[in-house]
């Protein structure tokens, strides 16, 4: 079975300070993974995606995703956190043979001035 | 941008009634999703839905819950008779074309409360 941990339910950083948000995945064949942010009262809005193309994948925002399969792992990254980011964050996965995305647990995101 | 959009924001009802949550998806978009989320748990895909026909749902859908694509832009989930554990935040999403590469966008969605 497929399952995403995200490691971390609370983060907080200084305004400017790297984003690190963590993601390990299990899977039995390649999977697709996904980080959603979800801003207050809003819907989940796609970050970026891995599709197998290139192992580090930027996207938007300032964001962006290393695939590590050795590690399997999908951290999310930012170099300078901004107060716009303080948000949840989902890490989620998706076999090829499947519909359904699977969600981590989430990540709050807090970013102090 | 087109986005999907969800009606209502917020719906209140008492257990045992029937709730329709209403989504429109993306007009170009041929996948559908719905998925749900207890508060302070995970997002969880309950089924999606492709040429007018359910093609996976999870073990949470169960015969109470029903989709239906009434017409060229809605997509429907019908709890027949609520209970109190379906209280939770109804997502729904669409996506242009074939999983699982695809992109799923969501809805803001529908926060139901059953009483």
């Amino acid at each position: 079975a497929q399952s995403v941990t995200q490691l971390g339910s609370h983060v907080s950083v200084s305004e400017g300070a790297l984003v690190l948000l963590r993601c390990n995945y299990s899977s039995s064949v390649p999977p697709y993974l996904f980080w959603y942010v979800q801003y207050p009262n809003q819907g989940l809005q796609l970050l970026l995606k891995y599709t197998s193309a290139a192992t580090l994948v930027k996207g938007i925002n300032g964001f962006e995703a290393e695939f590590k399969k050795s590690e399997t792992s999908f951290h999310l990254t930012k170099p300078s956190a901004h107060m716009s980011d303080a948000a949840e964050y989902f890490c989620a996965v998706r076999r090829g043979n499947t519909d359904k995305l699977i969600f981590g647990t989430g990540t709050r995101l807090q970013v102090f001035p | 941008e087109p986005e999907v959009t969800q009606t209502p924001s917020h719906q209140v009802t008492q257990m045992g009634q029937e709730v329709i949550l209403r989504c429109v998806p993306i007009s170009n978009h041929l996948y559908f999703y719905w998925y749900r989320q207890i508060l302070g748990q995970k997002v969880e895909f309950l089924v999606s839905f492709y040429n007018n026909e359910i093609s996976e749902k999870s073990e949470i859908f169960d015969d109470q819950f029903s989709v239906e694509r009434p017409d060229g832009s809605n997509f429907t989930l019908k709890i027949r008779s609520t209970k109190l554990e379906d209280s939770a935040m109804y997502f729904c999403a669409s996506s242009e074309s074939d999983p699982p590469a695809s992109t799923q966008y969501f809805g803001p969605g529908t926060r139901l409360t059953v009483l």
